[in-house]
């Protein structure tokens, strides 16, 4: 059982330059999210999906596009990286009525 | 003013002692708490939830809430090397936990 699956584990990108982070689950969640994460900051959420064919904005979406393809994916776009969002970005997903979330393993990005 | 406070540490205790985590949180609106994991470089885990006032056990780990007061804390009894991590503690304002308000972890540290 993978639970939530993101790729790629690692990228580095010039600004500019586009980019789509996969992330997919197994574990038939309703809900699906991005965060990233900076040091001192804590997990910030970028986007999140409540249901599939719903999207909404977090708190940091600038920047940013997702897309829920099906029930299992949810992918994140930068359509043109920038410095500032150098960082850890993180998928999640959660049963609809229970918050508790279950992380992907992360995607290390940096923007040079 | 942030929502979710932690003192970043890093907390220093030897093995076998308790180690004491505390959070305090601004939205009185908050219903669901939690505390999660985070190794170095990895994805934050999930170690426990509290929806209601007191305290809840599970194993070595004791999670507290005061909703008056707006704290939440994490006892690890008998503190073990392998539980050297970062400690997250976030919060949902919704039943959904949609937006779930992450804070900058705590580093505890736990010496052999």
């Amino acid at each position: 059982n993978a639970g939530v699956t993101q790729t790629p584990k690692f990228q580095v990108l010039k600004t500019g330059q586009s980019m789509t982070l996969q992330c997919a689950q197994d574990m038939n969640h309703n809900s699906m999210y991005w965060y990233r994460q900076d040091p001192g900051m804590g997990l910030r959420l970028i986007y999140y999906s409540a249901s599939e064919g719903t999207t909404d904005k977090g708190e940091v979406p600038n920047g940013y596009n997702v897309s829920r393809l099906n029930k299992r994916e949810f992918s994140l776009r930068l359509e043109s990286a920038a410095p500032s969002q150098t960082s850890v970005y993180f998928c999640a997903s959660t049963v609809q009525v229970k918050p508790e979330a279950f992380f992907g393993q992360g995607t290390r990005l940096t923007v040079v | 003013q942030k929502e979710v406070e932690q003192n970043s540490g890093p907390l220093s205790v030897p093995e076998g002692a308790i180690a004491s985590l505390n959070c305090t949180y601004s939205d009185r609106g908050s219903q669901s708490f939690f505390w999660y994991r985070q190794y170095s470089g990895k994805s934050p885990e999930l170690i426990m939830f509290i929806y209601s006032n007191g305290d809840k056990e599970d194993g070595r780990f004791t999670a507290q809430l005061n909703k008056a007061s707006q704290y939440v804390s994490l006892l690890i009894r008998d503190s073990q090397p392998s539980d050297s991590a970062t400690y997250l503690c976030a919060f949902a304002g919704d039943t959904g936990g949609f937006k779930t308000i992450f804070g900058a972890g705590t580093r505890l540290f736990v010496k052999a």
